[in-house]
């Protein structure tokens, strides 16, 4: 399989604790996003990073949220002292940006769903 | 700031329809738009992607239009199937920015 692929699909957690989701684009991807999504809502976006570099964080990423993507591959989300609000599905992307060109297609996994009790 | 509208937000049909979807955005200043599938409980799966010097895409009974001087775009499914049942999704990337607005989304039933 070729697609983006996001672990855990499911997690369950206490209010409080700490989580951490994976992220593996599409081989050769220097994109890499990752939205939210609650139940009757599009995604909304929360950051995204070029090879290694984070270029863009959105302000419903507070403090307790960090995101990584050491060497340009893989990334990994954190979300610390989780809140109730925090329960969502947590989609990564990836895509291939060639500069100066008006975008490819965004390529999405099938999401990591966050249940904090 | 940009915001993306899509009418209607559920919509059911007998089996054989021609549908219409309806995808509308506020700042014109796109680069692109891409219509997404979206199985309950599944991530998104890309549909489209209209490039903003285009005028449509097609992909075998799906065409998508681009108007994006009035800021509208709409999704044709031609010959209906319950297989079509989904959420439709329309996203846009602004110009100078590098992420997705995305609507709320239509909630398409198709019955047998």
């Amino acid at each position: 399989d070729t697609g983006v692929s996001q672990d855990p699909r499911h997690k369950i957690t206490k209010r409080g604790q700490n989580v951490t989701f994976r992220c593996d684009p599409i081989s050769e991807h220097n994109r890499l996003y990752w939205y939210r999504q609650t139940l009757g809502q599009g995604p909304e976006f929360l950051t995204y990073f070029q090879n290694e570099a984070q270029l863009e964080k959105s302000r419903l990423l507070s403090d307790r949220f960090s995101a990584e993507r050491p060497k340009g591959s893989f990334s990994t989300l954190e979300i610390q002292r989780t809140e109730q609000g925090d329960s969502a599905m947590y989609l990564c992307a990836s895509s291939f940006r060639v500069e100066g060109a008006t975008g490819n297609t965004i390529y999405f996994g099938e999401g990591s769903w966050l249940t904090v009790v | 700031k940009q915001e993306v509208t899509q009418i209607p937000a559920a919509l059911s049909v007998p089996e054989g329809e021609n549908l219409v979807l309806n995808c509308s955005f506020t700042d014109s200043a796109i680069y692109n738009l891409q219509w997404f599938r979206q199985d309950p409980g599944k991530g998104l799966t890309s549909l489209l992607l209209i490039q903003s010097s285009q005028r449509e895409q097609t992909s075998g009974r799906l065409n998508a239009s681009l108007d994006k001087s009035s800021g509208r775009s709409t999704l044709y499914i031609a010959a209906s199937q319950p297989g079509d049942s989904a959420t439709y999704l329309c996203a846009v990337m602004n110009s100078g920015y590098s992420t997705l607005t995305f609507g709320k989304g239509t909630m398409l039933l198709v019955s047998p």
